[in-house]
């Protein structure tokens, strides 16, 4: 299993929806976990950073982390066309990991 | 505020050429971190230097190599080039390191090899 999986998409929704974001993490990485955006071309943005079980809202995102389930998710209200881009998951084990990230398409 | 810098934005070399790529971390921010991306890919870590010295090692190839200075700035060095080595090269900054730390990236050095 690798260290941080998510589903790599496309996911698709339309404006205005809700865009659900899951990563899954095995029990090498750390439990400080990380949202970063990334545009085709650019660097990753850091969107979120998510450190205990529970819900932490910035604007329209939501982290959320379960230990339990070993996984942690990135709700996006509201969604916007600017959104589209590849989200990324991380997190520390013996290096920062990322997963393969997901790619997000909001429909006008 | 202030990000990370990296210089050049855009490389071109042919193989069997060196390459230095340079990183410029967020004032105050004293550890630095490498990656390689490759198309389609997400970034893999190379290498990272907390207060000048080596911090961690990833999967960064022999044929590179890196440092960090006493400004905190790195440089990473690259030679006898391949055409694999075609991909995009992020540096990214963080305060202290831990896992704790947000890492916080450049806008990358693309470098193509010919």
């Amino acid at each position: 299993q690798k260290e941080v999986e998510q589903n790599s998409g496309p996911l698709s929704v339309p404006e205005g929806a809700i865009a659900s974001l899951n990563c899954t993490y095995s029990d090498r990485v750390s439990q400080s976990f990380f949202w970063y955006r990334q545009y085709s071309g650019k660097s990753p943005e850091l969107i979120m950073s998510i450190y205990s079980n529970g819900d932490k809202e910035d604007g329209r995102f939501t982290a959320q982390l379960n230990k339990a389930s070993q996984y942690v998710s990135l709700l996006i209200r509201d969604s916007q066309p600017s959104d589209s881009a590849t989200y990324l998951c991380a997190a520390y084990g013996q290096n920062f990991v990322f997963g393969p990230g997901t790619r997000l398409s909001v429909l006008p | 505020a202030a990000g990370v810098i990296q210089s050049p934005r855009h490389l071109i070399k042919e193989k069997r050429e060196t390459a230095t790529l340079k990183c410029y971390p967020i004032p105050r921010h004293d550890t630095v971190y490498w990656y390689q991306q490759g198309p389609g890919q997400d970034p893999q870590f190379l290498i990272s230097f907390y207060e000048k010295m080596q911090s961690d090692k990833g999967s960064i190839p022999d044929r590179f190599s890196a440092q960090q200075f006493s400004d905190y700035h790195s440089e990473l060095n690259m030679s006898s080039l391949e055409l694999g080595d075609s991909a995009l090269y992020f540096c990214a900054s963080s305060f202290g390191v831990g896992s704790n730390q947000p890492q916080h990236f450049g806008d990358g050095t693309r470098l193509s090899i010919l």
